[in-house]
This record gives structure tokens, sequence and C-alpha cells, in this order.
């Protein structure tokens, strides 16, 4: 079975400073998908990058970068010139390509806190 | 504006009753999920549907109860087998085809009375 580890429970970051936030999986598939989803406060889950495993090419957007290590499974997320409005739970996730369940394995999630 | 809306945001539970969770999208999706989570927990798969009249069985389904009669709506059913159903619930949704990535509603919040 697939699963997600998120080994830091809670990290912090001054304002403006970088932060990285790790992600690990276990899968036997070759072909699948990450993602990163923020849940602020308000508890909705917010898209905040996706990567391909078939693409070699790290994703980004805008502040926020990943380093995929298929090798290693391993899915970190970089946010850069970090604010305020980033705090957040964030969640690394998993998803099969089609012809499973389509579900999406989380791992337990991060709390990010941003100093001023 | 496009969208998945869930209601209530907050919905209370007695002993022995049903309730229905609501969740609508118009982003003209053909998959929608359901999922729970726990405090501390990432999020489980209750139910999911990739076509209208279809669903299946998620990870944690027990309790549980669906319905896909149109396109835009998955309503979730908490029964009165589901002994433990406080918790955040959260829909999603996706277009068809290979690793499309979800979009998630506000989510509703069950509190058993």
């Amino acid at each position: 079975a697939q699963t997600v580890t998120q080994s830091q429970p809670e990290m912090s970051v001054q304002e403006a400073e970088t932060v990285t936030l790790s992600c690990t999986y276990d899968t036997s598939e070759s072909d699948y998908y990450l993602f990163w989803y923020k849940q602020p406060p308000s508890r909705q889950m917010i898209l905040v990058i996706r990567q391909e495993a078939y693409k070699q090419q790290n994703a980004t957007e805008n502040r926020f970068s990943v380093n995929f290590q298929k090798a290693a499974k391993s899915f970190s997320l970089k946010i850069s010139d970090s604010q305020l409005g980033d705090a957040a739970m964030y969640f690394c996730a998993y998803r099969l390509p089609q012809g499973g369940s389509e579900k999406l394995v989380f791992g337990k999630g991060t709390k990010l806190t941003v100093n001023p | 504006d496009g969208g998945i809306t869930q209601s209530p945001k907050y919905l209370f539970r007695k002993e022995g009753q049903n309730v229905t969770l609501s969740c609508e999208q118009n982003l003209n999706h053909d998959a929608m999920y359901w999922y729970r989570q726990d405090p501390g927990q990432g999020l489980r798969l209750i139910y999911y549907s990739q076509i209208v009249n279809d669903f299946q069985k998620g990870d944690i389904a027990e309790g549980y109860s669906v319905s896909r009669e149109k396109k835009e709506s998955f309503p979730l059913t908490v029964t009165s087998a589901q002994k433990n159903p406080t918790a955040f619930y959260l829909c999603a949704s996706s277009t068809a085809g290979t690793g499309k990535t979800q979009y998630f509603g506000p989510g509703t919040r069950l509190l058993v009375l």
C-alpha cells in the first residue's frame, strides 16, 4: 500500500526567509502524481503545487518549488521569501494514475508558523 | 464564480440520527470525492464517484452512504451506524483522466450532541 510520511509535525520560519518541508512516500509504481496542499485556518484545502513522476524537471509556482528525488522517493517543498499568509498546515499527497481508486493518499501534515 | 460548495458549515447530530452533508460543484467535473479529516491526521477517503449513477467505497466507507444522481451533486449521509462521526468532512472534484488535480470545497464540521 502507498504511504506518505511527513517527518516534521511543526516548522517555523522568519518572514522573508526560506523554509523546506519534507515528504517521503512509499510506492512500487513508476507512474504517479505528487501534490502539496495548504490548509489555512479556514480549513479549506488549497493546491500549492503538483509534480508528475515521469517529469524530471522540478515543478515551480512563484515562491513555491519542489525538490523531487524519484529514486529516493522524496518530494520536499521549498517556500522562498516566506510571508505571513503562508502560515498553515501543509499536506503532501500521492495519487495513482487512472485505473486505481483515484484517491489521494495524504501525509499527516506539517504546521508552518511564520514569525514577523 | 465556479467552485465547490458544501453545506452546512457546521452540523450537529443527535444519537441515532442520520444526517446529510451537501456537496455541489459547477466546474463540470466528472469525478467527486468525500474525505474525512480527524485532528492531527491527513485526509482519508470515504467514497468516490467517477460518473453519474456510479460510486465506489473508499478506505473508511462503513457507516456512510452516498448518491450521485446528478453530475453536479454528491451528497454524503452519515448514518447512525457510524459510531464516531465527529470530524471535518471535505468534498473534492476533478476532471476525468490520469492524475487530474482534485479541488476541494470549504468543508463541513460535524459534531455529535
